[in-house]
């Protein structure tokens, strides 16, 4: 089955705690992505990836980083965890850009730091 | 900024009648639109696209309408199902910077039996 997983589903950590969100997917995209869903504003773009190696800034990159040295996983780094990082992160994958190819999402995780 | 703009948070219809969810860009270089529907619990799934070559383009009970001049694009769905209840994104995309997709806020659609 086509799908993009993530993990974990949830999670709550203190602030300053690193921490990692895993990203997989078995379609062979090249193209990935990660957003933060928060109330009233939408998804908003955190960093996205091209191919393998190939990665840059979304709009909302700040106290995240990531990494694509395998095609099918791009995980999502918090290196020192703030409250204002509590939200919902969806990672994403499409076989082309994401304008004009569907892109697929994986079922989230919601962070909460407290 | 907020490029892309969904102006009603929710939307309620009763079963088998029409649901109309409207979006507003601001960005006049965005010229492909995509509509996401989102349960609970899940990630967003794609939905129905538009070009901007074109003006309304339909999928079964799903029409996505654009009007470039208004900077302005809705999505119809005729006739409403209790499964359409979700959230709707619409996202803008320009060919400069095709890799990002620009999301609204979301629209909260129920539909009553």
């Amino acid at each position: 089955e086509a799908q993009v997983t993530q993990n974990p589903r949830y999670l709550i950590t203190v602030t300053g705690k690193k921490l990692t969100v895993t990203c997989s997917q078995n379609m062979n995209h090249e193209y990935m992505s990660w957003y933060r869903q928060d109330p009233g504003l939408g998804l908003r773009q955190i960093y996205y990836s091209m191919n393998v190696e190939v990665t840059d800034k979304g709009d909302v990159p700040e106290g995240y980083k990531v990494s694509r040295k395998e095609k099918r996983n791009f995980p999502l780094i918090l290196e020192s965890p703030s409250p204002n990082q509590t939200s919902l992160y969806f990672c994403a994958s499409s076989r082309g850009s994401f304008r004009g190819t569907e892109a697929f999402f994986g079922q989230g995780t919601r962070l909460t730091v407290v | 900024d907020q490029q892309v703009k969904q102006n009603s948070p929710s939307l309620s219809v009763q079963e088998g009648r029409i649901s109309i969810l409207n979006c507003d860009y601001t960005n006049s270089m965005f010229d492909y639109f995509l509509w996401y529907k989102k349960y609970p619990a899940e990630g967003p799934t794609f939905l129905i696209s538009i070009s901007s070559i074109k003006d309304k383009n339909e999928d079964g009970r799903f029409t996505v309408f654009l009007n470039k001049s208004a900077k302005h694009l809705s999505l119809h769905i005729v006739p409403s199902q209790p499964g359409d209840s979700a959230v709707y994104f619409c996202a803008a995309s320009a060919e400069q910077g095709a890799q990002k997709l620009v999301f609204g806020q979301g629209t909260r659609l129920t539909i009553n039996p």
